[in-house]
């Protein structure tokens, strides 16, 4: 069965560092993209990026460029999303999905990590 | 960058057809997929590769993407199928989601 486990929400205060995780089993991790999608309260889904756990290749969706980090790892089957400096802004859900290759759709999805930055 | 539009909003009258419509420069020329997420869930992918329905989606939605339109159609709407529904296409390798619809059935 597929599964991506994504770790539990977090509040954190502006200007920490955050590093949530998604974990994925029941299928071949180093050869799917793992993305990200950020929803802030009440609106839409904004794609973030994606990373090939296979070789760490890293795409990023210009509007997140230089905000936040994807990694992966694939001994841990474990995809990652890290901020430097959280904002106030930065509050959000934040999902992780997986595609398998180039015109196929994220057909599964975490749960969600729930963000929260306030001072 | 490149832009999805959606209607906010679409209502539909229990058992009748809703259509969502989605809009983008030559979006034909590219697959769409459309995703369903209901309130407090994660989305789901009810639509890929413009008219294709993964295994567990009710044959109820189809989909159609030509010229700079793609229309997501659910026939025989029950109450159930209320929800924000998001397209998704692909721009040089880069993921763009329509803005969602929210589609009431009352």
């Amino acid at each position: 069965e597929v599964q991506l486990v994504q770790s539990g929400a977090e509040v954190k205060k502006p200007g920490e560092s955050l590093k949530i995780s998604c974990k994925s089993s029941g299928f071949d991790f180093a050869t799917s993209w793992i993305g990200w999608v950020r929803q802030m309260p009440g609106k839409g889904l904004e794609w973030m990026g994606f990373v090939f756990p296979g070789d760490s290749d890293t795409r990023y969706s210009p509007s997140f460029q230089g905000q936040v980090t994807i990694s992966a790892d694939k001994s841990m089957n474990t995809a990652y999303l890290q901020w430097t400096r959280l904002k106030a802004s930065d509050t959000a859900m934040y999902y992780c999905a997986r595609r398998l290759g180039p015109g196929d759709p994220f057909d599964y999805w975490g749960q969600g990590t729930q963000v929260t930055v306030s001072s | 960058s490149y832009e999805l539009t959606q209607p906010p909003s679409v209502s539909v009258s229990p058992g009748q057809t809703a259509s969502i419509t989605c809009s983008g420069d030559k979006l034909g020329d590219t697959y769409v997929s459309w995703y369903q997420q209901k309130s407090g869930q994660s989305p789901v992918v009810v639509i890929y590769q413009d008219n294709k329905r993964p295994s567990g989606i009710p044959e109820r939605f189809s989909g159609s993407n030509s010229g700079n339109t793609a229309t997501l159609t659910i026939s025989g709407t029950p109450a159930m199928d209320e929800a924000d529904y998001y397209c998704q296409a692909w721009d040089n390798n880069v993921a763009v989601f329509g803005g969602g619809t929210k589609l009431t059935v009352l």
